[in-house]
């Protein structure tokens, strides 16, 4: 079955440095890749998606570019900031019944 | 974005007793629910799947006695944890799809139940 492969945290940066969390997947079919964020104590939100090879999806200064022949949805950001910490979770669906397969998450930690 | 809205956001109770969490879509109809359930560390685990007007699909070694999930209109779905032990404390989270989403969902703020 589809199934989401993200990098096990936690991840420690400064303030400042660039961040790359890779996420890999296998899909059968053409799946549409999201990346959520969760704050502390917080739902979760959807930080951005692609649904097609080669898109990149982009928001608050992060970016994740479809990469269908390496099967990955690498979630980058230039210079982080300590708000940016919280959880990611990188996922997809295959858009049959809107049923989303996660990845396991990653915890980012900025400090100043 | 569409919103989800999710109430409680937190809950105590004392074991035995039953608690209801509803989640709506305030701006869409949500033809198909979702609920999570989220343990410490670890990412979501997808408890059951509804769709409006009929019964929800519950995923392996959920018991749907337990998990009592009604999705009566298109913009209300609940989770009910019915006599519930300390083992059940856990983070819930709902999300909500509708036909025009095409395939993204959209996630309630959660509810931290704790169970004493």
């Amino acid at each position: 079955g589809d199934s989401v492969t993200q990098m096990e945290g936690p991840v420690t940066l400064s303030e400042e440095a660039f961040l790359t969390i890779n996420c890999t997947y296998t899909a059968t079919g053409y799946p549409s890749l999201f990346w959520y964020v969760q704050y502390p104590g917080e739902g979760l939100q959807l930080l951005l998606k692609a649904t097609k090879a080669d898109d990149k999806g982009s928001n608050k200064g992060f970016e994740a570019t479809y990469r269908k022949e390496t099967t990955s949805f690498h979630l980058e950001k230039g210079s982080v900031q300590v708000s940016d910490s919280a959880v990611y979770f990188c996922a997809l669906s295959d858009g049959s019944n809107y049923q989303l397969i996660w990845g396991a998450g990653t915890k980012l930690i900025i400090k100043p | 974005g569409a919103v989800v809205s999710q109430h409680p956001s937190r809950v105590i109770c004392k074991s035995g007793t039953s608690v209801k969490i509803e989640c709506r879509s305030l701006d869409f109809q949500a033809t198909t629910m979702f609920w999570y359930r989220q343990f410490p560390k670890q990412s979501l685990m997808l408890m059951a799947t509804s769709n409006e007007g009929s019964k929800a699909t519950y995923e392996q070694g959920v018991e749907k006695d337990k998990f009592l999930i009604n999705h009566a209109s298109l913009t209300l779905s609940t989770l009910t944890v019915t006599s519930a032990h300390p083992e059940d404390s856990s983070f819930y989270i709902c999300s909500a799809s509708g036909q025009i989403m095409n395939t993204e969902a959209f996630f309630g703020q959660g509810t931290r139940l704790t169970v004493v």
